[in-house]
């Protein structure tokens, strides 16, 4: 199974609602990320989970709380978002590596395309 | 941060063409991967190749990596019209444990 699944597809939100963006693997890998991608631009990375503990924040607003439950599982939790945060949210899984922790190859998830009014 | 430029940003052409796409970055590397994205999908890893290989190939994939010009090269041979997506470098970089992605290069095979 190399397949990572993300829920929803679709969220659209209010600037005062909370919501999750789930995220879930079952291949072993023990690395877990989220992107931000913006239309025709790449993905930016914004946290990375490394055997459940956040290894990575990029300087992401605290409106985005990373949460990892489990090894199989990634949660974003979202509060008082922006418009300007609409965006695709990624999640990805890898197995850490010897050089370079996590540069090895990243299994991307479908994406929830975010719409913030 | 992005740490790869590639160009062209864009590319179009017909079906049974050659496309190739360049990745350029500045600093010393651990490897080097190439991703497609199909428009608002997520992102397929194609192929990795590290700092001391020169070439790969996988399908009508052919990566190349010259580390003494810092870039790369994905050559996709005898195009379909289903190669059309964006593709995107990224870099593992020396300096750092993650991985960057380069602007990427948006191709079109017209059939």
């Amino acid at each position: 199974d190399t397949e990572v699944t993300q829920t929803p597809k679709h969220l659209v939100m209010g600037m005062t609602n909370k919501k999750s963006l789930k995220c879930e693997q079952h291949m072993g890998h023990r690395a877990m990320y989220w992107y931000k991608q913006k239309a025709k631009k790449p993905p930016e990375l914004m946290f990375v989970y490394s055997y459940e503990k956040l290894s990575i924040n990029e300087s992401v607003p605290s409106r985005f709380s990373p949460e990892c439950p489990n090894s199989s599982l990634l949660n974003l939790h979202l509060h008082a978002l922006q418009p300007e945060d609409s965006a695709l949210y990624l999640c990805a899984s890898s197995m850490p590596g010897l050089a370079g922790e996590y540069q090895e190859t990243q299994y991307f998830g479908p994406g929830t395309r975010l719409l913030v009014l | 941060s992005q740490q790869g430029e590639e160009d062209p940003q864009a590319l179009s052409i017909q079906e049974g063409e050659n496309a190739t796409m360049n990745c350029s970055y500045k600093t010393s590397i651990n490897n080097l991967q190439w991703y497609r994205q199909n428009s608002g999908r997520g992102l397929v890893h194609l192929i990795l190749i590290r700092s001391n290989e020169r070439e790969k190939h996988s399908g009508r994939l052919r990566v190349t990596l010259d580390t003494s010009k810092k870039s790369s090269s994905l050559l996709i041979t005898a195009s379909r019209a289903a190669d059309t997506a964006s593709y995107f470098c990224a870099i593992g970089s020396y300096n750092n444990n993650d991985m960057r992605f380069g602007a990427g290069t948006r191709l079109t095979v017209k059939p």
